[in-house]
């Protein structure tokens, strides 16, 4: 069974620095696309960034582009998220989330998630 | 960006109820349209992708249909367990963007 876990969430002030961690198993990790999306307390689910199978090519949501930096380890099965410069608006449960593939084919779609890690921002 | 847009924001249904929950997109993203189901405290879970296809595990009781823009996420006959929040998310480009999601609850 598809195995990830999240860590690294902590209460950081306005301003400072944080990575986050996703520890994947049970599957080959260099072959997927992996994602981080987010939710603020009570609110809805929003992606926050994506990097490919082998890391060549990532994409950011426009409110955390040139802040945030998502890399990975594909000999160690991690995937990371480096969070500079955090405001009070980026507090929210962090997932990581495998691409769905199929038939040879991979999507855009999240087949598997993590159970999140909670980034407090606030002074 | 391609916003994505439900309705209802929330919706109360009894045991056994028809429930259909819809989701339009701001341009049209052909079938590239998913559906998630998640519980308080919990991780989303993928129950419909490419608009249609029931992922592995699913119950039949969740049908998807649409393109282009407009989608729909039908649960035939709600159980006890389906009762959640519930996500459609677009794959067409990037960014990847999510409804604001429908809370369903019981009545």
């Amino acid at each position: 069974e598809v195995q990830l876990v999240e860590s690294g969430g902590i209460l950081v002030q306005p301003g400072g620095s944080l990575r986050l961690s996703c520890a994947a198993s049970e599957f080959t990790f260099s072959s997927y696309a992996m994602s981080w999306v987010r939710q603020a307390p009570g609110k809805g689910l929003e992606w926050v960034s994506a990097i490919s199978s082998s890391g060549a090519n990532t994409y950011y949501a426009d409110s955390v582009k040139g802040r945030f930096t998502i890399s990975r380890d594909n000999s160690n099965n991690i995937l990371y998220l480096q969070m500079n410069s955090l405001r009070a608006e980026d507090t929210a449960v962090y997932y990581c989330a495998v691409q769905y593939c199929s038939g040879g084919g991979c999507y855009g779609y999240f087949q598997h998630w993590g159970q999140g890690t909670l980034v407090t921002v606030s002074s | 960006d391609i916003q994505m847009t439900q309705s209802p924001s929330s919706v109360s249904a009894s045991v056994g109820d028809r429930v259909t929950i819809t989701c339009r997109a701001s341009q049209g993203i052909g079938s590239w349209l998913a559906w998630y189901q998640q519980k308080a405290g919990k991780a989303p879970k993928l129950l419909i992708y490419a608009a249609s296809s029931l992922q592995s595990g699913v119950p039949s009781r969740f049908s998807g249909s649409g393109s282009g823009t407009d989608f729909t996420l039908t649960i035939s006959s709600l159980q006890p367990e389906d009762f959640a929040t519930y996500y459609c998310q677009q794959a067409n480009s990037f960014p990847r963007t999510f409804g604001q999601g429908t809370r369903l609850e019981i009545k």
